[in-house]
């Protein structure tokens, strides 16, 4: 099955840790995109890539890297410079990320908790 | 800036009622609309879309009309259901842009 996945479902971090959010797609699509989900707000586009080894900041870069070696992974590293990363983070991948009415699918999501 | 504004929740209905929820936008071309749906727990998945103006977008009983006059995009079911109870999203894309969310409607519907 063509699809998103997201790892792990749940993920806690300790003070002054880094983790990485993992986020894979065998859509064959160029874009991906991350973004973060705070309880009854809308989404917020934290990175994005539309092509292997590129990618631009979001709204809401500051405290987050990213990485985009190969076309069907795009994982997410919350540094310890993200000092309220207590969310839901969303994945996603378009066919080009260019083209009007291109869907975005999205992966399950991670939810984030600060032990 | 581009911009979507969704009617606010929450939104409480009994089966089978009639639902509505708003959408207007602000965009400084001719947009793509979309509305996607969050079930509990789960990540986003695209309900309809419409590409342009006047289209009509159509999915599992849902209908929305792209009305570029009023720059809206309302949501509409004729009978709501238990299992449409989710988070209702509107959002537009602009081609070199990326795609713009609104805040989101909590729809709960009672059996």
């Amino acid at each position: 099955d063509g699809g998103i996945t997201q790892s792990p479902k749940y993920l806690f971090r300790k003070e002054g840790q880094n983790v990485t959010l993992s986020c894979e797609q065998n859509l064959n699509h160029d874009a991906m995109y991350w973004y973060r989900q705070d309880p009854g707000q809308g989404l917020r586009l934290i990175y994005y890539s539309q092509i292997v080894n590129d990618f631009q900041k979001g709204d809401i870069a500051e405290g987050y890297s990213v990485s985009r070696e190969k076309k069907e992974s795009f994982p997410l590293t919350v540094t310890s410079a993200q000092k309220n990363p207590t969310a839901f983070y969303l994945c996603a991948s378009s066919l080009s990320g260019r083209a009007g009415g291109e869907t975005q699918y999205f992966g399950p999501g991670t939810r984030l908790l600060v032990l | 800036g581009d911009s979507v504004t969704q009617m606010e929740g929450p939104v409480t209905l009994s089966e089978e009622a009639f639902l509505t929820i708003n959408c207007t936008y602000t965009a400084t071309g001719y947009p793509s609309l979309f509305w996607y749906v969050q079930y509990p727990g789960e990540g986003l998945q695209l309900l309809l879309k419409a590409t342009k103006a006047d289209d009509k977008g159509s999915n599992k009983g849902f209908e929305a009309t792209y009305r570029k006059e009023t720059t809206s995009f309302h949501l509409e079911k004729g009978s709501v259901q238990v299992s449409d109870s989710a988070v209702y999203f509107c959002a537009l894309f602009l081609s070199g842009s990326r795609l713009t969310f609104g805040e989101g409607t909590q729809l709960t519907v009672n059996p």
